[in-house]
């Protein structure tokens, strides 16, 4: 079935190394995938999103790789800070069933100053 | 924040009784959602609506209904609370015009059901 999932359901790092947060869906037609931060009592807050007609995408300290191949998104921190610390999610959604955002269960990232 | 805010923050309530949820938002967006977020579950999108009046069924729907008489406002009730209903519930928005966008959500409502 459906589903979008993450290896690693906790990351500690080191105050400036760069955290990699990995995620793997199983619908092939998902097309659209998109990475949410969430702090604790907080809503989720959007990161970067990507489409499947690419393969990277950049923004401020992070960087969002998609490999269609083997079903795979991973989430790039650079510098990690401890403002990082918080649940990142992965999400995936298709064009031709766009009510159906699919959130993978969240990995939780712990910065050690 | 997309200018969401949802009412109350926080609830508790007895099993049986019905509750009703409130998120509003001021940027006049189409597309609103109701999701629920429980540990193990990550979030599970209950209702969405996509115009006033216009609204669908989500992934966890059973036990719950909507309604969407304003562009700003969609509601969430819980016809008859029942324990399983605790949980955090949010309110989010699309933007950019249709469902396969990023969504942004709202601060969230716990509801406990006793």
């Amino acid at each position: 079935g459906e589903s979008v999932g993450l290896h690693l359901p906790t990351l500690s790092v080191q105050e400036g190394d760069n955290s990699i947060i990995n995620c793997a869906y199983s619908n092939s037609a998902s097309d659209y995938f998109i990475w949410y931060k969430q702090e604790s009592g907080k809503g989720p807050q959007f990161i970067i999103d990507i489409r499947s007609n690419m393969d990277k995408r950049q923004g401020q300290r992070v960087t969002v790789l998609l490999n269609k191949t083997v079903k795979h998104l991973s989430l790039q921190i650079a510098a990690t800070q401890p403002g990082d610390s918080a649940v990142y999610f992965c999400a995936e959604t298709a064009k031709t069933s766009y009510d159906k955002v699919i959130f993978g269960p969240g990995t939780s990232l712990s910065v050690i100053p | 924040d997309a200018g969401i805010t949802q009412s109350p923050r926080h609830k508790v309530t007895e099993t049986g009784t019905p509750v009703t949820l409130r998120c509003h938002q001021t940027e006049n967006h189409r597309y609103m959602y109701w999701y629920r977020q429980d540990p193990g579950h990550g979030l599970r999108l209950i209702h969405y609506s996509y115009g006033v009046k216009d609204t669908d069924k989500g992934e966890v729907s059973d036990g719950y209904s909507v309604s969407r008489s304003k562009t700003e406002d969609f509601l969430l009730t819980l016809e008859s609370a029942t324990s399983s209903q605790t949980s955090v519930y949010f309110c989010a928005i699309s933007v950019g015009g249709g469902m396969g966008y990023e969504q942004y959500f709202g601060p969230g409502t716990r509801l406990t059901v006793t």
